[in-house]
């Protein structure tokens, strides 16, 4: 079946701008992640989405990040006035639940650049 | 302690040897672990979940010491196709396994 998919896989924006980053996670599944793949740096958790609830937003870098979930099923990242030190991939997974056993499948990713 | 701390590789090895990777985790509470597998631009995906009795799958084996808070994964009879990061990642938080902490992944490339 199809997996997680996000888009843009490309982004470059400028300083300043606001970016949205979209994530359609495999059909059924109700937990929802985002992370965020610096060069040389380990995956960094961002936010969790337990259906359209975020229960723990602990890894946002700061309140320039925000992300929802609608229907229980896509999710949008956005990044207002974006940094240079923003660039980064950014990966969405999901899961049946949050269970200890559910395995977490991930998405390509979007890769964005901030000039 | 780094929270999830793997070598830091890169790892070169010939086609047929055999090649371990180590992990150390800080989170005494953590109760679930795993290998993921990284192939260059591309999205992690789940290699193997490690157990306390020790698993196998195929030519991968992975191994938990919780007491010393250390995971291993032995690669046996290594492929080309082996040729990946490997990332090792505990859930740090108890029963709910949504908040994955990934080391920074070990680099392996098998030669001809």
């Amino acid at each position: 079946g199809a997996g997680v998919s996000q888009s843009p896989s490309n982004k470059v924006t400028e300083k300043g701008k606001d970016v949205e980053l979209r994530c359609d996670p495999i059909s059924g599944h109700t937990a929802l992640y985002w992370y965020r793949q610096s060069l040389g740096q380990g995956l960094e958790f961002l936010i969790y989405f337990q259906g359209n609830s975020a229960p723990d937003k602990s890894g946002l870098p700061s309140d320039r990040f925000s992300a929802e979930r609608t229907g229980g099923s896509v999710s949008t990242l956005t990044i207002q006035r974006t940094q240079q030190e923003d660039s980064a991939v950014y990966l969405c997974a999901s899961s049946w639940t949050s269970g200890t056993t559910d395995t977490q499948y991930f998405g390509p990713g979007t890769r964005l650049t901030v000039l | 302690r780094k929270e999830v701390e793997q070598d830091p590789g890169p790892f070169n090895v010939p086609e047929g040897a055999t090649v371990a990777f180590n992990c150390t985790y800080s989170n005494s509470a953590s109760q679930s672990f795993f290998w993921y597998r990284q192939d260059c631009r591309k999205e992690p995906k789940l290699l193997m979940s490690v157990y306390s009795s020790g698993n196998e799958d195929g030519r991968f084996t992975a191994q938990l010491n919780r007491a010393s808070q250390y995971i291993s994964l032995l690669i046996r009879d290594s492929k080309l196709s082996d040729s990946a990061t490997y990332l090792c990642v505990v859930n740090m938080n108890g029963g709910s396994n949504y908040k994955l902490t990934f080391g920074k992944g070990t680099l392996l490339t098998v030669n001809p």
